[in-house]
């Protein structure tokens, strides 16, 4: 099965750009989605296909995908996108779904 | 509005099963996957397995291929349920349903349900 690598915790102060890796092997060929889950909520998508969002995100969130590495960018941080931050992936080979270990997200 | 609404929460003795609904509401049901994920209380999330309404044919992760987990659809009521049997301690979650989205590329998960807690304790 196909490992999706996130750091467990990522802190930044307010105003300041957050950057929660994904790391995966060759995860540059494939197409990286991600979501946020705030204390107490269901998940929601942020970004998908690396790099669009959903109607209702801020454009302080971006995506990149690139070799080993995909990123989600949060710029200008404010302490409403506090929460977890998961990765998230297609295996074609099996039609299955794979998520990353999620990042916490701290505003200072 | 895309809308998923999950039956609530349900305490079940270890061995047992336990079944949770999710209708869905405000698109063609037959359009789109529907999936399970759970989180065990302080971890992240797991797939599960999946469905495509339209073929009735449901795929499952491979921790649940040996038999414990069964994803059904009943289009008359557009709604998704998941069982879970011979359940045990670690199975104590959250699961969630999400609609899939599916490109010929990748796949994603655009609207969840709200979640529903299940207990498993001795």
């Amino acid at each position: 099965s196909y490992l999706l690598t996130q750091p467990p915790s990522v802190s930044v102060a307010p105003g300041q750009t957050a950057r929660i890796p994904c790391g995966g092997d060759n995860i540059g060929s494939k197409s990286v989605h991600w979501y946020r889950q705030r204390p107490g909520q269901a998940p929601a998508l942020v970004v998908f296909e690396n790099s669009d969002r959903p109607s209702g995100v801020p454009d302080r969130y971006s995506g990149s995908n690139s070799e080993n590495t995909a990123t989600l960018t949060i710029n200008r941080v404010e302490a409403g996108d506090e929460g977890d931050y998961y990765c998230q992936v297609w295996e074609s080979s099996n039609d299955h779904r794979v998520f990353g270990g999620g990042t916490k997200l701290t505003v200072l | 509005q895309v809308q998923l609404e999950q039956s609530g929460a349900d305490v079940k003795k270890t061995g047992s099963s336990v079944k949770v609904s999710c209708k869905t509401s405000g698109y063609s049901f037959t359009d789109y996957v529907v999936a399970w994920v759970r989180q065990a209380p302080g971890r992240g999330l797991e797939y599960m397995g999946g469905i495509i309404p339209l073929l009735n044919a449901a795929n499952y992760a491979q921790p649940f291929q040996e038999g414990r987990l069964s994803i059904t659809a009943v289009k008359s009521t557009a709604t998704v349920y998941m069982e879970l049997s011979s359940l045990r301690s670690e199975d104590t979650a959250i699961y969630y349903c999400a609609r899939g989205v599916a490109t010929s590329k990748t796949n994603w998960f655009d609207t969840w349900g709200q979640g529903t807690l299940v207990t498993v304790s001795s």
